[in-house]
C-alpha cells in the first residue's frame, strides 16, 4: 500500500513568487493536515482539513491557504513568498480528525531565493 | 499554546541506552507522541501516551506522567541507525486537530 505522498520533492522559487504543494493521504484517510518545519526546528502546525472541511488553522498569515478534493488530496497554496518560508513542508493523514497517529509524507523542500 | 521542552543533543555509544527527557505546559492535555525522523526523511511514529506511565514496544519505551507535565522516551540496545531527531509532540484538548511539537533532540550513536 501507498503511504503518504507529496510532490514536488524540492523547489526552488523566488521571492514573491507563489507556490503550490500536492499531497495525496493514505487510502481511506479523510484528514490531511500540513506542518511547516524550519531546519533545526519541530513541524509547526499550518491547516487541517477533515472531510473536505477546513477544521484548524495554525498561527499562518493569510499568504498560506489550503482545500481538500473528493478524493482527500490536498493542496497548499503559498503567496508572495519570502525567503523565511524556506522550509520543509510535510502533509501528514490519518483516519479520523482526532486520531491517535498520523502519518507523515516525506515533505516538500522549498527552498526561496 | 503549549511550551514544550527537550534537550537539543545526546550522544551514546552502541548498545547502551539513552532517556530523551520532555517537560510541556497545556491547559488540556489529551495526549503525548514521540516521533523519529532521520535526517532528511519524515517524522515516523514511535509511541502515544494519554494515560500515565510506560508503555513497551520492543526497544523504545515511553512514560507519561501527567501531574508533572513530563515524559520520557527510553531507547534500550542502541543501535547506529537509531541515530536521530526525536520529537516530542503533544495534543490539547481545545485544539485536538494538531499536535505541537518539540524541536528534537538529536541523538548520536557512537560505535
Amino acid at each position: 500500500d501507498a503511504g503518504v505522498t507529496q510532490s514536488p520533492t524540492h523547489l526552488i522559487k523566488t521571492r514573491g513568487q507563489h507556490v503550490t504543494l500536492r499531497c495525496s493521504p493514505i487510502s481511506g484517510h479523510k484528514s490531511v493536515s500540513w506542518y511547516q518545519q524550519v531546519l533545526g526546528q519541530g513541524p509547526q502546525f499550518i491547516f487541517q482539513y477533515y472531510e473536505k472541511e477546513e477544521r484548524g488553522r495554525g498561527n499562518f498569515p493569510d499568504r498560506f491557504s489550503a482545500r481538500q478534493f473528493p478524493n482527500y488530496s490536498s493542496e497548499l497554496n503559498v503567496n508572495a513568498l519570502l525567503l523565511g518560508d524556506s522550509a520543509l513542508y510535510l502533509c501528514a493523514s490519518s483516519s479520523g480528525q482526532f486520531n491517535t497517529e498520523a502519518f507523515f509524507g516525506q515533505g516538500t523542500r522549498l527552498t526561496v531565493v | 499554546g503549549q511550551n514544550i521542552d527537550q534537550p537539543t543533543e545526546m550522544t551514546a555509544t552502541e548498545g547502551a541506552i539513552v532517556q530523551i527527557n520532555c517537560t510541556y505546559q497545556t491547559s488540556g492535555f489529551n495526549g503525548l507522541f514521540w516521533y523519529q525522523q532521520h535526517a532528511g526523511e519524515a517524522p515516523t511514529f514511535l509511541s502515544y501516551n494519554v494515560l500515565d506511565g510506560l508503555e513497551e514496544k520492543g526497544r523504545f519505551s515511553s512514560f507519561l506522567s501527567r501531574s508533572k507535565g513530563y515524559s520520557y522516551l527510553l531507547l534500550k540496545e542502541l543501535q547506529m541507525k537509531d541515530s536521530a531527531s526525536y520529537l516530542c509532540a503533544v495534543r490539547d484538548r481545545g485544539n485536538d486537530y494538531k499536535l505541537s511539537f518539540g524541536a528534537g533532540t538529536t541523538v548520536t550513536v557512537r560505535a
